[in-house]
């Protein structure tokens, strides 16, 4: 079975502070990975996704992520955060041969103004 | 405009009273899920569908049931609902996953939540 594991699960930042949030996935197949955001009362958007070529993938608002084959990860960074970020951020797989999908528990991000 | 829109979005009922919730998306996908949010948890799947008349279980889905008949819709169908599934429910939807060639992706989109409490 898949599964999805995010490390931390309350980071709190000052602004301007730089941010990594770790996300380790088992699954033996091939799969499809993703960072979704949700801003307080919101819903769930796409933040960047990751399915083949570059391993270095660029998202919105300034965010990218790093797959790390040999490793299972698919790490966020962003270089300068911003109060605006403060949000709850998931890590996602699914799989590219069935419908399954697997989310990590969430990080939520504080950033201070 | 592309959406995905869930109704209702704030319920409360009683322990057994059936109760469906509905979910509708205008984007003509193929792949449609339900999950529920707790706090802690993360988001779980509890079913998903890869086209008409075609469903599988998540990782959650006892209590739960849902159907198929059309393509932009997958209703959620809580038979006979109990206290512990009050919860967040969101749908969303995405093309199949899975298609041949190196394009194929399937960024889900979410609606707007459903906050369900079962007293």
């Amino acid at each position: 079975a898949q599964s999805v594991s995010q490390h931390n699960h309350h980071v709190i930042l000052s602004e301007a502070a730089s941010l990594e949030l770790g996300c380790n996935y088992s699954y033996g197949g091939t799969v499809n990975l993703f960072w979704y955001v949700q801003y307080p009362g919101q819903h769930l958007q796409l933040l960047l996704k990751y399915f083949s070529g570059d391993p270095l993938v660029k998202g919105i608002k300034g965010f990218e992520a790093e797959f790390i084959k040999s490793k299972f990860s698919f790490n966020l960074r962003k270089p300068s955060v911003q109060w605006s970020d403060t949000a709850e951020y998931f890590c996602a797989v699914n799989t590219r041969d069935a419908g399954k999908s697997t989310f990590g528990d969430g990080t939520t991000l504080t950033v201070k103004p | 405009e592309a959406q995905v829109t869930q109704n209702p979005r704030y319920l409360i009922t009683v322990t057994g009273k059936k109760l469906t919730v509905t979910c509708s998306q205008n984007m003509n996908h193929e792949y449609m899920s339900w999950y529920r949010q707790d706090p802690g948890l993360g988001l779980r799947q509890i079913y998903y569908s890869m086209n008409v008349e075609v469903t599988d279980k998540g990782d959650v889905p006892e209590g739960y049931k849902v159907s198929r008949k059309e393509k932009r819709n997958f209703p959620l169908i809580l038979e006979s609902p109990s206290p512990n599934q009050t919860s967040l429910y969101f749908c969303a939807s995405s093309r199949l996953p899975g298609l041949a060639g190196a394009n194929s992706y399937n960024e889900q989109f979410f609606g707007p939540g459903t906050r369900l409490t079962v007293l």
